[in-house]
């Protein structure tokens, strides 16, 4: 079983609805979350962490977490052109202090 | 806003040969991190580093990886006899004290074997 799961996509949304990327991972002690964006040959760039369950909001982006499904959400509104990306979704090692472990990646394409 | 900064860009060597990719992580950051991207695969670590000493080191991380903290700003990823197969993205990144807070990533450097 893969630590971190994602759709690779691509996932195509019409510019202005509501993305919704979606993760899902093994560990069950893991206790941090986070969204990056990676456009194609650049470095992932953080958009979202959370650690309690629940939703938590920042501007058009919003990360759900339901750790009893071991399910972790992103949604992003209003959709925009500039949006396209990979989105990937990473998690950290309860064994390790350390790490964080990414998923693969979906890859997000925002249509005009 | 402070960011991570990583050179070269880019890297091109021959197999064999030694490179070192340098880092400058955020100053009051205090974990370092060093992952590589194989070119349309994900994001994989390789090797953390907290209180001047490795704290936990990936599978791929084998005897011909080092990282040093030289001075008090600078961190780096040193291969000593580079594979074809290291041909990769290098990216650093750090985070400040709490073991939740997130990784900041730098641009990366794009390692090249021939």
């Amino acid at each position: 079983q893969k630590e971190v799961e994602q759709n690779s996509g691509p996932l195509s949304v019409p510019e202005g609805a509501i993305a919704s990327l979606n993760c899902t991972y093994s560990d069950r002690g893991s206790q941090s979350f986070f969204w990056y964006r990676q456009y194609s040959g650049k470095s992932p760039e953080l958009i979202m962490f959370i650690y309690s369950n629940g939703d938590k909001e920042d501007g058009r982006f919003t990360a759900q977490l339901n750790k009893a499904s071991q399910y972790v959400s992103l949604l992003i509104r209003d959709s925009q052109p500039s949006d396209s990306a990979t989105y990937l979704c990473a998690v950290n090692s309860r064994s390790s202090a350390s790490k964080i472990i990414f998923g693969s990646g979906t890859r997000l394409s925002i249509r005009p | 806003e402070p960011e991570v900064t990583q050179t070269p860009s880019h890297q091109v060597t021959q197999m064999g040969q030694e490179v070192i990719l340098r880092c400058v992580p955020i100053s009051n950051h205090l974990y370092f991190y060093w992952y590589r991207q194989i070119l349309g695969q994900k994001v994989e670590f390789l090797v953390s580093f907290y209180n001047n000493e490795i704290s936990e080191k990936s599978e791929i991380f084998d005897d011909q990886f080092s990282v040093e903290r030289p001075d008090g700003s600078n961190f780096t990823l040193k291969i000593r006899s580079t594979k074809l197969e290291d041909s990769a993205m290098y990216f650093c990144a750090s985070r400040v004290d709490g073991r939740d807070q997130p990784q900041h990533f730098g641009d990366g450097t794009r390692l090249s074997i021939l």
